[in-house]
């Protein structure tokens, strides 16, 4: 079945840091992939996401690449903020499932960044 | 910004009791979902539910489990008879399928249940 794997954390980073968070999957047919961020205290929000090989995704300042031939999708963020502390989830939607956006998870890495 | 919103946000509850977990979803979404994490372990799909039915459901979402969504705003998980392993951090989710943001789930803050 479907899965992904993420780094293991957690990370902790100097602000201005340089930030990789690795995710790889295995999925059958052709998957779309997400990151999601879970702030203290809140919900998971999407953060980007990729629907084909090769796209890329971003968003305040992270990105990440949807890497077929690796079958990897690592966040990255050149200068990371205090703010940015939270927990980072890498999931995937596999395309052709009659539920729609039934989502994989990875299993989270939690970010702390100091000043 | 619409919200989902859950509650409780923390249920202390003793093993064999019922307990039933609350969602308000986005009001015009369509899809609505529930995954579950338990402490340590990766966020896992329980259901999905559309058009006032189950879409689909996991393994996990056994018997014990209901869903329902009784007056068009509340979405509601049902645990008839808690077991320590439900301990875990429940999250529900709802979709827009016609609007802008499609493909997006919007989860709520979770519902953290501990079974003693």
């Amino acid at each position: 079945g479907d899965s992904v794997t993420q780094m293991e954390g957690p990370v902790t980073l100097s602000e201005e840091a340089f930030l990789t968070i690795n995710c790889t999957y295995t999925a059958t047919g052709y998957p779309s992939l997400f990151w999601y961020v879970q702030y203290p205290g809140e919900g998971l929000q999407l953060l980007l996401k990729a629907t084909k090989a090769d796209d890329k995704g971003s968003n305040k300042g992270f990105e990440a690449t949807y890497r077929k031939e690796t079958t990897s999708f690592h966040l990255e963020k050149g200068s990371v903020q205090v703010s940015d502390s939270a927990v980072y989830f890498c999931a995937l939607r596999t395309r052709g499932e009659t539920s729609g956006s039934r989502l994989t998870f990875g299993e989270g890495t939690q970010l702390t960044v100091n000043p | 910004e619409p919200e989902v919103t859950q509650t409780p946000s923390h249920q202390v509850t003793q093993m064999g009791q019922e307990v039933i977990l609350r969602c308000v979803p986005i009001s015009n979404h369509l899809y609505f979902y529930w995954y579950r994490q338990i402490l340590g372990q990766k966020v896992e799909f329980l259901v999905s539910f559309y058009n006032n039915e189950i879409s689909e459901k996991s393994e996990i979402f056994d018997d014990q489990f209901s869903v329902e969504r009784p007056d068009g705003s509340n979405f509601t998980l049902k645990i008839r008879s808690t077991k320590l392993e439900d301990s875990a951090m429940y999250f529900c989710a709802s979709r827009d399928p016609l609007g802008r943001t499609s493909g997006e789930l919007f989860f709520g803050e979770g519902s953290r249940l501990t079974v003693l």
